[in-house]
């Protein structure tokens, strides 16, 4: 059972254009949402958080929105670069009871590529 | 500064066989993390380790055997590989026991074949 839905799987995008990720769950106790990126041979790394009081945020060229009625929350990648072409993973964790520790569930990934 | 390191980084076993995938991480963490990666269903926890002393299973725990050794390293044991464990394996590593409420530092990968 799929907690995180993501979309698209692969996503082509032009130099300067803009990149759109796109998720959705179904648990309300999720109340933390990163993104991570990965490169080809390399474990992902973080990129951006939110966290469901707010709206968006905004890291650069990286933006967040998150619309909690929907359930939904989306990355944005605005002026896109070939440097960003990589696999974006959504996640979303609960946090933890006492003494345990909260566990991040991931999305299935979307394949980014930035053209010249 | 290493961060979190494992090995191997490829690994091709027969069915039966079993190995262990080794994970150290140098940066102090509490909670260390096993995940592993298939085409198209991103990435899903099999075991993780809150703190020192303590294991818990996640998603996908069925064939695997793990062992906190101490607080930098966690590995991940195969005790009799089959196809379907065929992956690449992520060690991951956090600071907080709050676990996945700070930043999650993922090793390189291992790439593992069971024929």
């Amino acid at each position: 059972q799929q907690q995180v839905k993501q979309s698209p799987q692969s996503l082509i995008v032009q130099k300067g254009g803009i990149s759109i990720i796109n998720c959705a769950y179904e648990n309300t106790a999720f109340d933390y949402f990163p993104w991570y990126q990965q490169f080809p041979g390399k474990g992902p790394a973080l990129l951006i958080a939110i966290r469901p009081d707010v709206s968006e945020k905004k890291e650069g060229r990286f933006t967040i929105s998150f619309n909690k009625s929907a359930k939904q929350f989306s990355l944005h990648i605005m002026d896109s670069q070939p440097g960003d072409s990589a696999t974006y993973f959504c996640a979303a964790s609960t946090k933890g009871g006492t003494g345990t520790a909260s566990k991040l569930t991931f999305g299935t990934g979307t394949r980014l590529q930035v053209t010249l | 500064n290493a961060g979190v390191t494992q090995t191997p980084k490829f690994q091709v076993l027969k069915t039966g066989q079993s190995m262990t995938l080794q994970c150290a991480q140098d940066m102090n963490h509490n909670s260390m993390y096993w995940y592993r990666q298939d085409p198209g269903m991103g990435l899903r926890l099999i075991y993780y380790s809150a703190s020192e002393g303590t294991t818990d299973k996640g998603e996908v725990p069925n064939g695997y055997n793990v062992s906190r050794l101490n607080k930098r390293e966690f590995s991940l044991r195969l005790e009799s590989a089959a196809p379907s464990q065929t992956s690449v394996y992520f060690c991951a590593s956090s600071e907080s026991k709050g676990g996945a409420r700070s930043p999650l530092h993922f090793g390189n990968g291992t790439r593992l074949t069971v024929t």
